[in-house]
């Protein structure tokens, strides 16, 4: 199947600061990206859809100035959480739409630890 | 948008037995139903998917139905070993919203 990298797998960072989540769609172009989080034991929530070259569609309830979305290629979305807070501490993992079969292929997830 | 409902949230069988999750959409515009298991700490991965123009789909020991005038599809496991234990999730194509997701427990 088609490969999605996310990096960085892990990241610790102080209250405060801003994290950037690289999700890479490696053997395919994929003009749409999926964010979500995921908290212990519970379901994907979906945060956002991103689409390359557009604005991302963010669902209620998320806020657009604090999950910052960028799908500037085909092959690349970004997500940054910027003044991050204890709160914000989560699982958060993406998924790219392989154009062909519909297929979602998710990336490795990254884990946020806000101080 | 896609309302994804999926039961039951826990699922606990005997290796061998059955195991059987259904779901349900709100949006008829969806046309690919995904499931996906994810073992803990691992990402998602895909088990088995249908389309709206099928009834039903079967791979090895998995099977995927899917009702569109009831708006409901639903996975079988047959033959469930310890190993199918896991977390299962359904998808729904418009919105990509996932249900709640069902942990399987399989008894040795």
């Amino acid at each position: 199947g088609a490969v999605v990298s996310q990096h960085p797998s892990r990241v610790i960072c102080k209250s405060g600061t801003s994290v950037k989540i690289e999700c890479r769609s490696l053997d395919f172009q994929a003009t749409t990206m999926f964010w979500y989080r995921q908290f212990p034991k519970q379901s994907l929530m979906l945060m956002a859809t991103s689409n390359e070259g557009s604005k991302a569609t963010y669902e209620q309830g998320v806020e657009k100035d604090k999950f910052l979305i960028n799908h500037a290629s085909l092959t690349l979305s970004t997500l940054t959480v910027t003044s991050a807070h204890p709160e914000d501490s989560s699982f958060y993992i993406c998924s790219a739409r392989e154009g062909a079969s519909g297929e979602l292929f998710f990336g490795e997830g990254s884990r946020l630890t806000v101080l | 948008g896609e309302n994804v409902e999926q039961h039951p949230s826990t699922l606990s069988v005997q290796e061998g037995d059955s195991a059987v999750i259904k779901c349900t959409y709100s949006d008829s515009a969806s046309n690919y139903f995904p499931w996906y298991k994810q073992e803990l700490g691992k990402r998602p991965q895909l088990i088995i998917d249908i389309r709206s123009n099928v009834g039903e789909k079967k791979d090895q020991r998995i099977a995927v139905t899917l009702n569109k005038t009831a708006k409901h599809f639903s996975l079988h496991i047959t033959e469930t070993q310890p190993e199918d234990s896991a977390v299962y999730f359904c998808a729904a194509s418009h919105g990509m919203r996932f249900g709640a997701g069902t942990r399987l427990t399989v008894k040795p």
